[in-house]
């Protein structure tokens, strides 16, 4: 099955700087690679995603970019503020499951010091 | 924009008893919920896939005897944490999709802390 492996596990930046985070997965097949931001305590929120057909995607201070070939993608955030500071998560959604399961990366922690 | 919404959003119980978990999508109907658990500082675990009217399929290495899931309705599914023990203390959340819109991603309830005691 779809296995996605993101590092680093920890990023700590300085309000202001970028921060970026990455991801891998082993199922070629696989279409949609959503990323979320968790507060402690709280749900995950989607903040942005790319599909396959696509290899790059921006929302303001955040961009995503997907290399098919290597089967890697990465999230881009830019101008850092300390409400940044979350867990990331980054997922892939296997087409062999009909794209219905959506498989999570181990998480980033990422700390935005002011 | 789709909701979910889960309940209760947390839970203290006692081992050995049961726990049951409500997962309604509000503005949609869901056919397939997804219901996931993690451990503090660790990622979300697919435990298993919710389909409406039929039986769940769980993922390898969740116990079904264990974790009874019901979907009941287009909008509801539950999820009983049977004799609970210490070990399935953890934050439960339930996610589905709002298939009106192709591939659209996950919404996730607000979870459920299960602290068994």
């Amino acid at each position: 099955g779809e296995n996605v492996e993101q590092h680093p596990s920890t990023l700590s930046v300085q309000e202001g700087d970028s921060a970026v985070i990455k991801c891998t997965y082993s199922d070629s097949a696989s279409n949609y690679f959503p990323w979320y931001k968790q507060e402690l305590g709280k749900r995950p929120q989607l903040i942005i995603d790319i599909r396959s057909n696509v290899g790059e995607k921006k929302d303001q201070r955040i961009a995503v970019t997907l290399n098919k070939t290597a089967k890697h993608f990465s999230l881009h955030i830019t101008e850092t503020q300390p409400e940044d500071s979350a867990v990331y998560f980054c997922a892939a959604s296997p087409v062999s499951t009909g794209g219905f399961k959506t498989i999570f990366g181990a998480g980033t922690r990422l700390f935005v010091k002011a | 924009g789709a909701v979910v919404s889960q309940h209760p959003s947390w839970v203290i119980c006692k081992s050995g008893t049961s726990v049951k978990i409500e997962c309604r999508s509000l503005d949609f109907q869901a056919t397939t919920m997804f219901w996931y658990r993690q451990f503090p500082k660790q990622s979300l675990m697919l435990m298993a896939t919710s389909n409406e009217g039929s039986k769940a399929t769980y993922e390898q290495g969740v116990e079904k005897d264990k974790f009874l899931i019901n979907h009941a309705s287009l909008t509801l599914s539950t999820l009983t944490v049977t004799s609970a023990h210490p070990e399935d203390s953890s934050f439960y959340i339930c996610s589905a999709r709002d298939l009106r819109t192709e591939n659209s991603p996950l919404h996730f309830g607000n979870g459920t802390r299960l602290t068994v005691t």
